[in-house]
């Protein structure tokens, strides 16, 4: 167990729609990492927040949003959701986001768009 | 950017067999390097990480790696392995420092059997 929940563990919806993902990170730690895993793409980088703050975008597309709340949980909003959004998305932590710092992963999210 | 590539995507050992998975990444300036390691329905755990000095990095459960800069690569080694040690493996990198993100950029992994 890494410390990082995430929530819930599958989500089943339909196109068009959208969904909410959740992540509370390790605690201590101020640093949050959103991540795809797809068949197609492998393990993707979309989004860091650091204390509340975004710090860096990766391949996050536009229908996708992210914030990190004052208690420093994260969600991760897709929207207009396409079949080829369903994947693994992970959550991860760090202690103070620097590059060098540890990340530790969630479970992961398995999102399958019908 | 950085990218990463492992070179063999499923590989299959016996027990006590010398594992050593490959790694190479693209980048132009300094970096940091993981190998991250996923068991079957369990979280992403992180083996061992580079960041400076020695380049021969000791990490959990007997695993170990090297960083070899002239080559750009970052190689898994295990002398033994064991039946346990069947996971996906992944190789990712961050820049040091700098533009680019602070998030890791991973390999596609390789996925390991080890069979008794």
């Amino acid at each position: 167990d890494s410390g990082v929940t995430q929530t819930p563990k599958h989500l089943i919806t339909a196109t068009g729609q959208r969904v909410t993902l959740r992540c509370s990170p390790r605690s201590g730690d101020l640093s949050v990492y959103w991540y795809q895993q797809s068949l197609d793409q492998g393990l993707q980088f979309l989004i860091q927040y650091y204390n509340g703050e975004e710090r860096a975008k990766g391949n996050i597309l536009e229908r996708f949003s992210a914030q990190q709340f004052p208690d420093l949980h994260s969600e991760l909003n897709l929207s207009s959701l396409e079949l080829g959004d369903s994947a693994l998305y992970f959550c991860a932590s760090s202690h103070r986001g620097g590059r060098a710092d540890t990340q530790y992963f969630g479970p992961g999210t398995r999102l399958t768009v019908l | 950017a950085q990218s990463v590539s492992q070179h063999n995507h499923h590989v299959i050992l016996s027990e006590a067999a010398s594992l050593e998975l490959g790694c190479n990444y693209s980048y132009g300036g300094t970096v940091n390097l993981f190998w991250y390691v996923q068991y079957p329905g369990q979280h992403l755990q992180l083996l061992l990480k580079y960041f400076s000095g020695d380049p021969l990095v000791k990490g959990i459960k007997g695993f170990e790696a090297e960083f070899i800069k002239s080559k750009f690569s970052f190689n898994l080694r295990k002398p033994s392995v064991q039946w346990s040690d069947t996971a996906e493996y992944f190789c990712a990198v961050n820049a040091r420092s700098g533009g680019g993100a602070d998030g890791l950029t991973f390999g596609k992994g390789t996925h390991l059997i080890i069979q008794p």
